[in-house]
C-alpha cells in the first residue's frame, strides 16, 4: 500500500512569503502529525490532528497553522517566512492519536525541504 | 517536559563490528519509547518497547528497555555500509507527541 506521500519535495521561498505543504496519510490512517526538523534542534513536533481537529500543539509560533480534510489528507500554512524557517518538514501517519493509541507506532514520508532566503 | 538524551552523537566504524547506541529518557508518564532509522528523509520505524515488550530483535538489530534506569539501547551485529544513518529514539509520555532526541550518526566504513 501507498506510503505516506508529501508534496512538495523542495520548495524555495522568500522572507515574508507564505507557503502550504501537503500531506496524504497511508490509507485508512486518520491522524497525521507534523514534525520540523533542523540540524541544531533536531525534530521538534509542530501539531496533531485526528479526524479534522487539532489534538495537539507544539511550541511553535502561531505563524505555523495547519488543517485536516475529511479525507485525513493535512496542510501546514507558514505565514511571514523567516530564515531560520529552513527545515525538512516531516509527517507522520498513524491509525490513532498518541494519546489514544499510543502503541500504533507512526510512518513518515519523505518530507519537504523548505528553504527561505 | 519529556526529555530525550542519544549518545554518541557519532560513530564510526568498519563492516562487521557490532555497535551499540545508547538513549536515556526522562518522562513524567512512560508510555513507549520508539527507535526510528535516518537514512535521506523518512525516518523508518525499527521497534517499539512498551513495559509489556522490553525486547525487540530484527534480524542483526535488536533493542531493549530498561524501564528502572530509564534508558534504551540498539544493538547492531555485523554492521554493513547500508547500516550507515542517523538512529533516532523517541518517547510517546505524557506530552501526547514524539519527543525525539538528537540522534546518532552511525558511518559503517567497508
Amino acid at each position: 500500500k501507498a506510503g505516506v506521500t508529501q508534496t512538495p519535495r523542495y520548495l524555495i521561498k522568500t522572507r515574508g512569503q507564505q507557503v502550504t505543504l501537503s500531506c496524504s496519510p497511508i490509507s485508512g490512517h486518520r491522524s497525521v502529525s507534523w514534525y520540523q526538523q533542523t540540524p541544531g534542534q533536531g525534530l521538534q513536533f509542530l501539531f496533531e490532528y485526528f479526524s479534522e481537529t487539532q489534538r495537539n500543539k507544539g511550541n511553535f509560533p502561531g505563524r505555523f497553522s495547519g488543517r485536516q480534510f475529511s479525507n485525513s489528507r493535512s496542510e501546514m500554512n507558514v505565514s511571514t517566512l523567516e530564515l531560520g524557517d529552513s527545515a525538512l518538514y516531516l509527517c507522520a501517519s498513524s491509525l490513532g492519536t498518541l494519546q489514544t493509541s499510543p502503541n500504533y507506532g507512526y510512518t513518515f514520508g519523505s518530507g519537504t525541504r523548505l528553504t527561505v532566503v | 517536559e519529556d526529555k530525550v538524551v542519544q549518545s554518541p552523537l557519532s560513530l564510526v566504524v568498519h563492516e562487521g563490528d557490532t555497535v551499540t547506541l545508547n538513549c536515556s529518557y526522562e518522562v513524567t508518564n512512560f508510555r513507549s519509547l520508539l527507535w526510528y532509522k535516518q537514512e535521506k528523509k523518512a525516518p523508518t520505524f525499527l521497534f517499539m518497547l512498551t513495559s509489556s515488550g522490553i525486547e525487540k530483535k530484527s534480524g542483526r538489530l535488536s533493542s531493549i528497555l530498561d524501564k528502572k534506569e530509564l534508558f534504551s539501547i540498539l544493538n547492531i551485529t555485523a554492521t554493513q555500509t547500508g547500516d550507515s544513518a542517523v538512529y533516532l529514539c523517541a518517547d510517546s509520555g505524557s506530552a501526547r507527541q514524539l519527543t525525539f532526541g538528537s540522534g546518532t550518526q552511525l558511518t559503517v566504513l567497508p
